[in-house]
């Protein structure tokens, strides 16, 4: 069945540096992909998608761009903030519309 | 516009026993999906609901059930609660329109402890 794989955390980066999360998808159809922010004792909040190869979801200064020839979605960032602090979770959802998650990644900004 | 909604926001039970966890959708939404998030993992499908219906479940055993009502609230049920139950119950809604893989809004979820 359809599947998000994502990199593991915890990731911990400083202030201003560039941040990569790797996310990689299996699906048999044309799915809409995903990420979603996850701030401590909430729930989840979208942050960008795409629902169609070569777009390119952003927001918050977040990128990902949806590349069907490695099935890919990976979150970038250029500049991180301590308020970007938070777990990431790449989706995606097929016309069944039950959406997969990956596992998250953690995100640790310091000053 | 009115966000995704849940109560109640926390809950301890002990096994065995029936909880009912509720969800009020996002002003316009006709669909809401309901996932387990366990602690440190992503969330998993257990169902959705669209027009009162059923539609769609993942691997989720019969003693989880839902229901979705006319205002497209929803309540999402367990029966004879075992500690692996022990989780984050997010729900989410959506807007259907027709066929394409739907944008989800979700709420803040309901801590449910089971002891």
């Amino acid at each position: 069945g359809d599947s998000v794989t994502q990199m593991e955390g915890p990731v911990t980066l400083s202030e201003e540096a560039f941040l990569t999360i790797n996310c990689t998808y299996t699906a048999t159809g044309y799915p809409s992909l995903f990420w979603y922010v996850q701030y401590p004792g909430e729930g989840l909040q979208l942050l960008l998608k795409a629902t169609k190869a070569d777009d390119k979801g952003s927001n918050k200064g977040f990128e990902a761009t949806y590349r069907k020839e490695t099935t890919s979605f990976h979150l970038e960032k250029g500049s991180v903030q301590v308020s970007d602090s938070a777990v990431y979770f790449c989706a995606l959802s097929d016309l069944n519309n039950d959406m997969r998650f990956g596992a998250g990644t953690r995100l640790t900004v310091k000053p | 516009e009115t966000g995704v909604t849940q109560s109640p926001t926390h809950l301890i039970k002990t096994r065995g026993q029936q909880v009912t966890l509720r969800c009020s959708s996002q002003s316009g939404h006709n669909t809401v999906s309901w996932y387990q998030q366990a602690l440190g993992q992503g969330p998993q499908f257990i169902f959705q609901y669209y027009r009162e219906e059923e539609n769609g479940r993942g691997n989720f055993p019969p003693r989880f059930s839902g229901l979705q009502f006319p205002n497209y609230s929803s309540e999402l049920n367990v029966n004879a609660l075992e500690l692996d139950d022990s989780a984050l119950y997010l729900c989410a809604s959506s807007l259907a329109v027709g066929l394409g893989p739907l944008e989800q809004y979700f709420g803040p979820g309901t801590r449910l402890t089971v002891t």
